[in-house]
């Protein structure tokens, strides 16, 4: 599976939508972009997931370039409830998920 | 549905004794995975069955470490002896349609997590 790289971490004020970059440059076209996000202390939670076009859902929308080479998971209204650890993942349908390090998205107020 | 369930939530053990950690999949998944998470190591996949059937175990740290899936709604990681750098949050996960068409392929529902801390 393609290697993601995600910035260690971001802020966001709440109530403002929280754009979380991720990119994975040697992704192959039969793997998909999965998101998950880790709240303190909880299992890891799916967001979403997407192959090449762009994707939403109650929790997030997903954009991913036309290359694939990169996507952007949006959170369009962030509560403090958001505040976790997002992880990034390239992975085709073999089951096998690899965590990176994530993204930890804080709220602030 | 409850959701994945592991038990227990917490255990604290002394170096060289027998663990076991259970976890119940959601009713109708077909894939169950064993991950350990620990500040140094992030979380890792230590193991994943189809069909109550090993897949990988490549995530395994060493022979202490051994899991089973004796049916669909049962699994247990035991670590035996147990040592204090096995110390970590060890999550259960499981993917696949529910009976009430709850999930995806690749969507893997967790567990609480076992905080295992080995003295």
């Amino acid at each position: 599976d393609a290697k993601t790289t995600q910035p260690p971490s971001m802020d966001c004020a709440e109530g403002r939508a929280a754009n979380l970059p991720c990119n994975h440059s040697t992704i192959s076209g039969n793997e998909y972009v999965y998101w998950y996000r880790q709240i303190h202390s909880q299992g890891p939670q799916y967001i979403i997931h997407g192959l090449k076009n762009n994707e939403t859902n109650e929790m997030a929308s997903l954009i991913i370039t036309e290359d694939r080479k990169s996507s952007t998971l949006i959170l369009p209204h962030a509560t403090l409830r958001d505040t976790a650890v997002y992880y990034c993942i390239a992975l085709n349908n073999n089951n096998d998920m690899r965590f990176g390090a994530g993204t930890r998205l804080t709220v602030k107020p | 549905d409850a959701g994945v369930i592991q038990s227990p939530r917490h255990e604290v053990t002394e170096m060289g004794q027998e663990v076991t950690l259970r976890c119940k999949p959601i009713s109708g998944h077909n894939s169950l995975f064993w991950y350990r998470q620990t500040m140094m190591r992030g979380l890792e996949l230590l193991i994943y069955f189809n069909n109550n059937v090993p897949i990988d175990d490549s995530g395994m740290p060493e022979d202490r470490f051994s899991a089973k899936m004796p049916n669909a709604s049962f699994s247990t990681l035991k670590i035996q002896p147990s040592e204090p750098r096995d110390s970590a949050v060890y999550f259960c996960a499981s993917s696949g349609y529910g009976t009430s068409g709850r999930g995806s392929y690749n969507e893997q529902f967790f567990g609480p997590g076992t905080r295992l801390t080995v003295l």
